[in-house]
């Protein structure tokens, strides 16, 4: 089915530890993005990019990185763990035209001890 | 600054009653888009409604309509004819055009049926 995969669903880390999140989707869509979701807090984004080899930071990047090296991929990498990032994550991606409407992954579940 | 406003943390809705969820945004961008998004408790995010800022007329898709007020900064979901399948997470979100186009979401209001 078309749409937005995400890896792993559920992970579990000890601080400083790295891990990456994959993120692939099968739709050639130009935009992906990363959220993370806290309680109380709606989805606040991490980072974006608008095509392959562009990325950008959002509202709250410290502590991860991006890259996107072709249309279909964006990893997010969680470099030093930090309970701070004990999160739900989300991927959306969207085409550049039309009502742009995301499309979300089925989100990944980090705790970070 | 906080673009999305959702103040209804939550809810409580009869099935079969209409239910108005209130989202106002911040923008000065004359071109932008306004969206909802359904959360259940099985966590993936579910589109429901969209409407641009050119739009002459209120969105609505099957039971869900949107009441946009351009001048007040108001895009309030309705809810028609409410189902004990409609108790989910609820989130307004914005993408302006500037920036890429990034979305904002609002912190979401918890609406829960009861029978």
């Amino acid at each position: 089915n078309a749409g937005v995969t995400q890896t792993p669903k559920f992970q579990v880390l000890k601080t400083g530890q790295s891990m990456t999140l994959q993120c692939a989707q099968d739709m050639n869509h130009e935009y992906m993005s990363w959220y993370r979701q806290d309680p109380g807090m709606g989805l606040r984004l991490i980072h974006y990019s608008v095509g392959a080899g562009i990325t950008d930071q959002g509202e709250v990047p410290n502590g991860y990185n991006v890259s996107r090296s072709t249309t279909e991929d964006f990893p997010l990498r969680l470099l030093s763990a930090a309970p701070s990032q004990t999160s739900v994550y989300f991927c959306a991606s969207r085409q550049f035209s039309g009502a742009n409407v995301l499309t979300f992954g089925a989100g990944s579940r980090l705790t970070v001890l | 600054a906080q673009k999305i406003t959702q103040t209804q943390p939550g809810m409580f809705v009869q099935e079969k009653e209409a239910v108005t969820l209130d989202c106002t945004y911040d923008t000065s961008d004359p071109s932008y888009g306004l969206f909802w998004y359904k959360q259940p408790s099985s966590g993936e995010m579910i589109f429901l409604i969209y409407q641009g800022s050119y739009d002459q007329q209120n969105a609505t898709e099957g039971r869900y309509s949107l009441n946009f007020q351009k001048a007040r900064k108001s895009a309030n979901l309705v809810i028609s004819a409410s189902q004990l399948g409609d108790s989910a997470m609820y989130f307004c979100a914005m993408r302006e055009t500037d920036s890429w186009g990034k979305f904002q979401f609002g912190a979401g209001t918890q609406v829960v049926v009861t029978p």
